[in-house]
């Protein structure tokens, strides 16, 4: 089964901290995804990457930078924690092709204090 | 842009009832569909999908049918459990070249009652 794996389930931080939140897959996928979720609005795409150290901008991709320097892995870094970056995050990671299917980690519950 | 709308919850339905949560979507082309469901504390996983018109994905009791002309996909299930208790999320693939990127609806949340 594929496995993709957050870091951390919880974590609360502090307002203008630097935030890592990491992800790991075991499938060899090449295309790997940060959504944010929240009550009524459903998954908002942060930001993609199609390949290492290849990345696209998403939906919402303000206030967020990504890292990917090997193809297992997928940082989300939060350059400047602010309150309103309190959320789900959930990391995804996918092959590619027709009717591809995303596959999600459990999710890191962020709270900035 | 392209979007996807669910109909609002929470939904409440009592054991054995039935389920259908509606789903609509706007897109140039023929997007792939797919219905995810998530389980209170966890992650998002894939219910079902369907990937051109008229095609109808199907997993445990869950149906959706890929209508083109309606631009929707339905969810429908026809004797709920408790055990289906979780939030149900409708997407569409995103962009173009198959990525696996998603646009999501916004879930709708589901209870089922003894």
């Amino acid at each position: 089964d594929v496995k993709v794996t957050q870091s951390s389930r919880y974590l609360v931080k502090r307002t203008g901290e630097k935030v890592f939140l990491e992800c790991v897959q075991d499938m060899d996928h090449e295309n790997m995804f940060w959504y944010r979720q929240d009550p009524g609005l459903g998954l908002r795409l942060i930001y993609f990457s199609y390949d290492v150290k290849m990345k696209e901008k998403g939906d919402i991709p303000e206030g967020y930078s990504v890292s990917r320097e090997k193809k297992e892995r997928f940082s989300l870094i939060l350059e400047s924690a602010s309150t309103n970056q309190t959320s789900m995050y959930l990391c995804a990671s996918a092959t590619g092709g027709q009717g591809t299917e995303a596959f999600f980690g459990q999710g890191t519950r962020l709270t900035v204090v | 842009g392209d979007s996807v709308t669910q109909m609002e919850g929470p939904v409440t339905l009592s054991e054995e009832a039935f389920l259908t949560i509606n789903c609509t979507y706007t897109a140039t082309g023929y997007p792939s569909l797919f219905w995810y469901v998530q389980y209170p504390g966890e992650g998002l996983q894939l219910l079902l999908k369907a990937t051109k018109a008229d095609d109808k994905g199907s997993n445990k009791g869950f149906e959706a049918t890929y209508r083109k002309e309606t631009t929707s996909f339905h969810l429908e299930k026809g004797s709920v459990q408790v055990s289906d208790s979780a939030v149900y999320f409708c997407a569409r693939g995103g962009g173009s070249g198959n990525t696996g990127k998603l646009i999501f609806g916004q879930g709708t949340t589901l209870q089922v009652k003894p």
